[in-house]
């Protein structure tokens, strides 16, 4: 079944540390953003990648990073984390002009 | 710049009654139009879109959207909301000639009353 899968769902980790948030599709997209989103709160895009070795700065600045060696995976690394990093991280692909399909998010806190 | 602006952050109706909830775009290029829920503690899941062909669309969970465009608008209708339909919605538009990327509402809070 085609589908957009995100690792870990929940993620408790001191300041400081080094941490990466995967994000796996298996729909063939081109396509892959990352998306920062506050509870309650409208998503903000930090990250896009129109397909491998493709990687785009988005609308939110953010300290992470992000990597497109396969099709099927767009990890997002943080390499030092802080509170101010506390969020839910939202996954999504598309093909080109069409709608986004999200995976089902991580949600980051940073003590 | 595109933008899209849904009007109200949070909508409470009771369980059985209609609902209404407003979105408004601007753009003066083709556009398609998509419409997301978001339940607690989930990613997003579409409703339904608009990309070309008859302006009212139906999708999931019984949800329809009117595309205008004099009115640049998009609003999403539910004739009857149960409390299954509590939760979050985005209303998004993708712009031709911006590599389509999504523009996104701020999201609208639909809670139901018993």
């Amino acid at each position: 079944e085609a589908d957009i899968y995100q690792t870990p769902r929940y993620l408790v980790i001191g300041t400081g540390k080094k941490i990466t948030l995967e994000c796996s599709q298996t729909m063939g997209h081109d396509k892959m953003y990352w998306y920062q989103q506050d509870p309650g709160m409208e998503l903000h895009l930090i990250h896009y990648s129109y397909g491998v070795n493709s990687t785009e700065k988005g609308d939110l600045s953010s300290e992470s990073t992000v990597s497109r060696i396969r099709t099927e995976h767009f990890p997002l690394t943080l390499e030092s984390a802080r509170p101010s990093h506390t969020s839910q991280y939202l996954c999504a692909s598309s093909v080109y002009g069409n709608e986004q399909f999200f995976g089902p998010g991580t949600r980051l806190t940073v003590l | 710049a595109q933008s899209v602006t849904q009007l109200d952050s949070q909508v409470p109706v009771f369980e059985e009654a209609p609902v209404e909830l407003r979105c408004n775009y601007s753009s003066s290029v083709s556009v398609y139009l998509f419409w997301y829920v978001q339940y607690p503690n989930q990613g997003l899941q579409l409703l339904l879109k608009y990309l070309s062909g008859s302006t009212l669309v139906k999708g999931i969970n019984g949800f329809e959207a009117e595309f205008n465009k004099s009115q640049t608008s998009f609003h999403l209708r539910k004739p009857s909301v149960h409390i299954s339909d509590t939760a979050e919605y985005f209303c998004a538009v993708s712009v031709a000639g911006s590599n389509y990327q999504l523009i996104w509402g701020a999201g609208t809070k639909l809670i139901i009353k018993p």
